[in-house]
């Protein structure tokens, strides 16, 4: 099974901050990395898919970029509303795990 | 409106059995693989089962093989989950999740639906 290791686990930063989150998987799945948003008691929401494009309606703050074993998160300017916890998830093979997740909160 | 909407949660003993039901609207489902993910109280998300759009590809977790079976009705636009001999350890909340493309290889997951909570407790 494909492992998907995400870091930090949680983070604090300030309206306005650029904030990456990595994942990285146990063995190569090309670009088949998805990342999801989760708030607190609703379901995920699908934010960047095959690692790089950003899925319909979601702010472009948000950006992806990777290949391979590595892949990161970015948001260019965080705001209030991106208080959340972050998923990567891989979809090259099943099972198809997701990272362990990046709490991210306004410092 | 695309949707998903669970259905069948709740308290169960454990050993017993619950079968989880996903009705689709707004969207051709028979076009879609379809997947169950599942979220313990305070954890991370757990990828749980897929069917392909055609029924052709099926795979589960090894944490829930040979306990739940994942199965589709195409003329109800219905997604299953039979689980059986459930343990302490499957409580969670269960999401039905859409699959972008009809194989599930190399797809994402772009519909969720609300959530159902299956607790597995004496």
């Amino acid at each position: 099974d494909i492992q998907m290791t995400q870091s930090p686990s949680s983070l604090s930063a300030s309206v306005g901050d650029r904030v990456t989150i990595t994942c990285r998987a146990s063995q190569s799945i090309s670009t088949y990395l998805n990342w999801y948003q989760q708030k607190p008691g609703k379901a995920p929401k699908l934010l960047v898919y095959t690692a790089s494009s950003l899925q319909s309606g979601v702010p472009s703050r948000f950006s992806g970029s990777g290949s391979g074993t590595h892949f990161t998160l970015t948001i260019s300017s965080l705001q209030p509303e991106d208080c959340a916890t972050y998923f990567c998830q891989q979809s090259y093979s099943p099972p198809f795990t997701f990272g362990g997740g990046t709490t991210v909160e306004i410092k | 409106q695309v949707q998903l909407a669970e259905s069948g949660g709740g308290v169960v003993q454990p050993g017993g059995s619950l079968r989880l039901s996903c009705a689709a609207s707004g969207f051709p489902f028979s076009s879609h693989a379809l997947h169950w993910v599942r979220q313990a109280p305070g954890k991370g998300l757990e990828w749980v089962a897929i069917i392909s759009y055609n029924e052709n590809s099926i795979y589960h977790a090894d944490s829930v093989k040979g306990r739940f079976t994942i199965s589709r009705d195409n003329s109800k636009n219905t997604l299953y989950l039979q689980m059986n001999s459930l343990r302490a350890e499957d409580t969670a909340v269960y999401y039905c999740v859409r699959d972008y493309y009809g194989s599930g290889s190399y797809g994402y997951f772009d519909i969720w639906g609300q959530g159902t909570l299956v607790t597995v407790s004496s």
